[in-house]
């Protein structure tokens, strides 16, 4: 299968421990997103890849959290000093922008999630 | 006021009813829209877009009103496999980012 893949799919850790979460997303798929959602929420925007682009990262919550993209393609979120707060399903979506522009208007492919429980 | 805002329900129907969902939206520069479903502890999929004529496939139809920015969804003749959580999403572009907020999803229940 060719579907966007994350690792770990589960994770328990104890507060204050970092936790890195990857998400290796469909090939060729320039852009690059990771939404979070908390039990019974709404997605929540997290950072936004496309391409060679800066990250926009305007909907990471505290400077503890910190995601990397290399080489276009896998990317890794990091969570320093976790909190129970921090708890919920880290979801990472990838998707084709229309005819390679930047504006992109097609569908978001995600990934089954990394469901983060911090003791 | 939030981006993206939808009943939360949850919508309980039996089977073969209509049901309608809808979303409003807050920023009028918003450009692309969809409905997805997601289904319990499972990842979102996409269901349909939603263009300003407005567009079926099979039971389901989505409208867009762009004057009085508002969404919706109708599914015919419901399923028990439509049981599930739909969510609204909106897009723009600004700055070369291209950000879909969804809404909290309206969640409905199909009983025999």
């Amino acid at each position: 299968g060719a579907g966007v893949s994350q690792s770990p799919s589960n994770k328990v850790t104890e507060k204050g421990k970092d936790v890195e979460l990857r998400c290796d997303p469909i090939s060729g798929h320039t852009a690059l997103y990771w939404y979070r959602q908390s039990l019974g929420q709404g997605l929540e925007f997290l950072i936004y890849f496309q391409g060679n682009s800066a990250p926009d990262k305007s909907g990471l919550p505290s400077d503890r959290f910190s995601a990397e993209r290399t080489g276009g393609s896998v990317s890794t979120l990091t969570i320093q000093r976790t909190q129970q707060e921090d708890s919920a399903v880290y979801l990472c979506a990838s998707s084709l922008p229309d005819g390679g522009q930047r504006v992109n208007t097609g569908e978001l492919f995600f990934g089954e999630g990394s469901r983060l429980t911090v003791l | 006021r939030k981006e993206v805002e939808q009943d939360p329900g949850p919508f309980n129907v039996p089977e073969g009813a209509t049901v309608a969902f809808n979303c409003t939206y807050s920023n009028s520069a918003s450009q692309s829209f969809f409905w997805y479903r997601q289904d319990c502890r499972k990842e979102p999929k996409l269901l349909m877009s939603v263009y300003s004529s407005g567009n079926e496939d099979g039971r389901f139809t989505a409208q867009l009103n762009r004057a009085s920015q508002y969404i919706s969804l109708l599914i015919r003749d419901s399923k028990l496999s439509d049981s599930a959580t739909y969510l609204c999403v909106v897009s723009r572009g600004t700055g070369g980012s291209y950000i879909p907020t969804f809404g909290r999803g309206t969640s409905l229940i199909v009983h025999p």
